[in-house]
């Protein structure tokens, strides 16, 4: 149980396009995702907090508009990268919680997608 | 602000041998510590958790300990195998937001067959 998956796993685009990254909680209801970004042979970056039906929390220096972030359902959370340019390649990963009794084996911890690698050109 | 760090950041070992990563953090005031396992370009692989009234967690040949006011974890890996190869990463929660992680740098291990 508790099984995160994201959407697509690669995509290149080209500098200036937007590009959207889905995570999905596919075997429970997530009331809080996370989007993480890691650059090579560095560790996890937390880039933002999202709480179904409310707007995300940005960490300090990562750009709200320019990673926009949406949590639509309480099973779905996109990030949009917009005007991707190539300093944003890297790996994004994202992760689910829930505080819904019984929904996941751990309310204490975090269920990791498996990653979506972008490059922009 | 919260600073985790993990050393070695690499290490190559023989099949068999018994192993030591380490972990440290700034801010003792921790809610949980948790140890990952990345595989290239994959997600991460929660292996043990370990709450902060707690001293050590074990999971087969897994065992990881917590020194919370040194700040310090350890993950033993016993009788390693190549399936171990892997990126260890251990990542921390802050007590006054159990849902935000810091995690270190990792270390990247080799088991060599």
């Amino acid at each position: 149980g508790a099984v995160v998956s994201q959407h697509p796993s690669r995509v290149i685009c080209k500098s200036g396009t937007s590009v959207k990254i889905e995570c999905r909680s596919l075997d429970f209801q997530a009331t809080t995702m996370f989007w993480y970004r890691q650059f090579p042979k560095q560790s996890l970056m937390l880039m933002a907090t999202s709480n179904e039906g409310s707007k995300a929390t940005y960490e300090q220096g990562v750009e709200k508009d320019k990673f926009l972030i949406n949590h639509a359902s309480l099973t779905l959370s996109t990030l949009t990268v917009t005007s991707a340019h190539p300093e944003d390649s890297s790996f994004y990963i994202c992760s689910a919680t829930s505080e819904i009794a019984g929904a996941v084996p751990s309310t204490d911890t975090q269920y990791f997608g498996p990653g979506t690698r972008l490059t922009v050109l | 602000k919260q600073e985790v760090t993990q050393i070695p950041a690499a290490l190559s070992v023989p099949e068999g041998e018994n192993l030591v990563l380490n972990c440290s953090f700034t801010d003792s005031a921790i809610y949980n510590l948790q140890w990952f396992r990345q595989d290239p370009g994959k997600g991460l692989t929660s292996l043990l958790l370990i709450q902060s009234s707690q001293r050590e967690q074990t999971s087969g040949r897994l065992n990881a300990s917590l020194d919370k006011s040194s700040g310090r974890s350890t993950l033993y890996i016993a009788a390693s195998q190549p399936g171990d190869s892997a990126t260890y990463l251990c990542a921390v929660s802050p007590l006054y937001n159990f849902n935000k992680f810091y995690f270190g740098s990792g270390t990247k291990l080799n088991v060599k067959p």
